[in-house]
């Protein structure tokens, strides 16, 4: 089964800075890698997603990066705010439709 | 556009008894998926559904889970003879026929068994 590492496990940034969170997938049945937000006690709120016809896409603060070769995504938080403080999970396609998610990076951005 | 729901959003209950969520999803998605979450961790795929059709069943979810999606709009998802290890999360997507890979989360049913 497919898994997908997510580094670091907790990350503090101060306000204005930038949070940077890695994944790691081993194969994929189809390209396409989600990055989700949760906050305390609230589902997964899709944030920004990436199909590698591109190695970046940019949604205002929030840019994944993608290297295929090396089978990596990042998530680029610009400008943090202590509203962005959360728990910030990747994906990856499994064999079917189904998600496999990473972990979770728990963001503090201190004010 | 209403988003995905669940109900109930809490459930409390003695280790044994049936308990039974459901999940209604955002009209006209076509595929809808149940997944469980504990502390301190990623959503697990437990089971999806296309249209009404019960499609992928993960090893996870064992005999005393069954889940229903008989008209093919909401889904039932039912835990017989619960156990503590059942204390989760349990969280509902749904996604479009045009962009399957697209999951939207409900905000959850939280489960505590005693």
């Amino acid at each position: 089964q497919q898994q997908v590492k997510q580094s670091p496990q907790s990350l503090i940034v101060q306000k204005g800075g930038i949070s940077i969170i890695n994944c790691a997938y081993e194969n994929t049945a189809f390209d396409y890698f989600p990055w989700y937000q949760q906050f305390p006690g609230k589902g997964p709120a899709l944030l920004i997603a990436i199909r590698p016809d591109v190695s970046e896409k940019k949604e205002g603060r929030f840019t994944i990066s993608f290297n295929k070769s090396s089978k990596q995504f990042s998530l680029h938080i610009m400008d943090s705010q202590p509203g962005d403080s959360a728990t910030y999970f990747c994906a990856a396609p499994n064999t079917g439709t189904a998600l496999i998610f990473g972990k979770g990076t728990t963001l503090s951005v201190s004010s | 556009d209403t988003g995905v729901s669940q109900d109930p959003r809490h459930k409390i209950t003695k280790r044994g008894q049936n308990v039974t969520f459901r999940c209604d999803p955002i009209s006209e998605h076509n595929r809808l998926y149940w997944y469980r979450q504990t502390l301190g961790q990623g959503p697990e795929f437990l089971t999806y559904f296309q249209n009404e059709a019960q499609l992928e069943k993960s090893r996870l979810l064992s005999d005393r889970f069954s889940a229903e999606r008989p008209k093919g709009s909401f889904s039932t998802l039912e835990i017989q003879r619960t156990e503590q290890g059942d204390s989760a999360m349990y969280l509902c997507a749904s996604s479009p026929e045009i962009v399957q890979e697209t999951q939207y989360f409900g905000p959850g049913t939280r489960l505590l068994v005693l």
